[in-house]
């Protein structure tokens, strides 16, 4: 039972520049997050989804995207990566304690 | 602003010794949740309270939650180099559909 996976787990990113982070469960949760994480400011919420086609944003969407085609993925999108998304995120999903994924630690140079 | 306020946010003890973190709110929560993070990981899930008052313990770990559900504590007895690590309390509110992460303790038992 592999849980919630992310990938990938590192990467640079030049300003102005495009990725999808990746993230996968496979217990079947309805609830799907990501979230950032900075030094001493906790965990952020960017976008959640309650199912599949569903989405919302959180605390902090700008610069960010989502989509929820199926239960199993809730890919992250950035779009003109700016050094302010350096950052680490994490997917999750639920029912109903959090099961996170270890995260994709990005750099934007 | 932060909605969960943590403290202290660093805390470095020696193995053997008792320690408090707080997670406190102006805010009413549903439910709290604790987790603990490793470099490099997620965080786990150690325990979630829902009712005013409650109390939980995990092994060497106390939770409890206030009485007006606006604030957590977390005490570990007897501490070991294996609780060394990062503890979050989340908090859920209905309204907004999420849980409010507080700003973490970083915990050090040195051997």
């Amino acid at each position: 039972n592999a849980g919630v996976t992310q990938t990938p787990k590192f990467r640079i990113l030049k300003i102005g520049q495009s990725m999808t982070l990746q993230c996968t469960q496979d217990m079947n949760h309805n609830y799907m997050y990501w979230y950032r994480q900075d030094p001493g400011m906790g965990l952020k919420l960017i976008y959640y989804s309650v199912g599949a086609g569903i989405t919302d944003k959180g605390e902090v969407p700008n610069g960010y995207n989502v989509s929820r085609s199926t239960t199993e993925d809730f890919p992250l999108r950035l779009e003109l990566a700016a050094p302010s998304q350096t950052s680490v995120y994490f997917c999750a999903s639920s029912y109903p304690g959090y099961t996170f994924g270890s995260g994709t630690r990005l750099t934007v140079v | 602003t932060q909605l969960l306020e943590q403290s202290p946010q660093f805390l470095s003890i020696q193995e053997g010794e008792n320690l408090t973190v707080y997670c406190n709110s102006s805010s009413v929560f549903s439910s709290l949740q604790w987790y603990r993070q490793e470099p490099g990981e997620g965080p786990v899930l150690l325990v979630t309270v829902v009712t005013g008052g409650e109390v939980k313990k995990l092994k060497r770990l106390t939770f409890q939650f206030g009485d007006a559900r606006k604030d957590s504590s977390l005490h570990i007895t007897a501490a070991q180099p294996g609780d060394t690590g990062l503890y979050l309390c989340a908090g859920y509110r209905n309204t907004g559909n999420q849980f409010y992460f507080g700003t973490g303790t970083s915990l050090t038992v040195i051997p």
